[in-house]
């Protein structure tokens, strides 16, 4: 089993849709936890990033943890067509050294639809 | 906010020679900055692990005379490949950990392809 669980798509929706994308992990010992987005032949771009659980929001985009559950989510309200990419999820520990390591998530490909 | 630049984008060699590939923090230090791979629809696999001023740490699998690591300052990591061969032909990208942030930025890639 993987640390990192994700779903992995292609995941399709029209313009103006919510988007709801999920990973689920393994380790409790992650306490640190990131979305990327990563568009074609670029690197991933951080979007988001949160350590406690509960809720948090910027602009369009909202992250959700569930350490309890060991869920994540990520949403993404009122989606436009810049947003087709591949949405990566990514955790570590709480330590410095090498368990700043991330662990990936194997990536959604989500594609928003004019 | 942070950003991470690679230099070159994107490189094509001959079988058998050696390509350095070089990776900058730009606004920031970082002591750890991490060396990834990327196949076409991929995730992210983790080759090495660069600190400032002492050897990179290999991932299992990664064979660390062939991907050389160099990390001399706390704003720039290379790798290269030596001796490169078409199936090292791949997706590279480089990230930096932000000592302020501790929070991992990546860089934009550099494709290498092998003829």
């Amino acid at each position: 089993q993987k640390e990192v669980e994700q779903d992995p798509g292609p995941l399709s929706v029209p313009e103006g849709a919510i988007v709801s994308l999920n990973c689920t992990y393994s380790n409790s010992a992650f306490q640190y936890f990131m979305w990327y987005r990563q568009y074609s032949r670029k690197g991933p771009e951080l979007l988001m990033y949160t350590y406690s659980s509960g809720n948090k929001e910027d602009g369009r985009f909202t992250a959700q943890v569930d350490k309890s559950s060991k869920y994540i989510s990520l949403f993404i309200r009122d989606s436009q067509p810049s947003d087709s990419a591949t949405y990566l999820c990514a955790m570590r520990q709480i330590s410095s050294g090498s368990a700043r390591q991330l662990t990936f998530g194997s990536g959604t490909q989500l594609t928003v639809l004019p | 906010g942070a950003v991470v630049s690679q230099h070159p984008s994107w490189v094509i060699c001959k079988s058998g020679t050696s390509v350095k590939i070089e990776c900058r923090s730009l606004d920031f230090q970082a002591t750890t900055m991490f060396w990834y791979r990327q196949f076409p629809k991929q995730s992210l696999m983790l080759m090495a692990t660069s600190n400032e001023g002492s050897k990179a740490t290999y991932e299992q699998g990664v064979e660390k005379d062939k991907f050389l690591i160099n990390h001399a300052s706390l704003t720039l990591s290379t790798l290269t490949v030596t001796s490169a061969h078409p199936e090292d032909s791949s997706f590279y990208i480089c990230s930096a950990v932000s000592g302020y942030t501790d929070t991992q930025y990546f860089g934009p890639g550099t494709r290498l392809t092998v003829l």
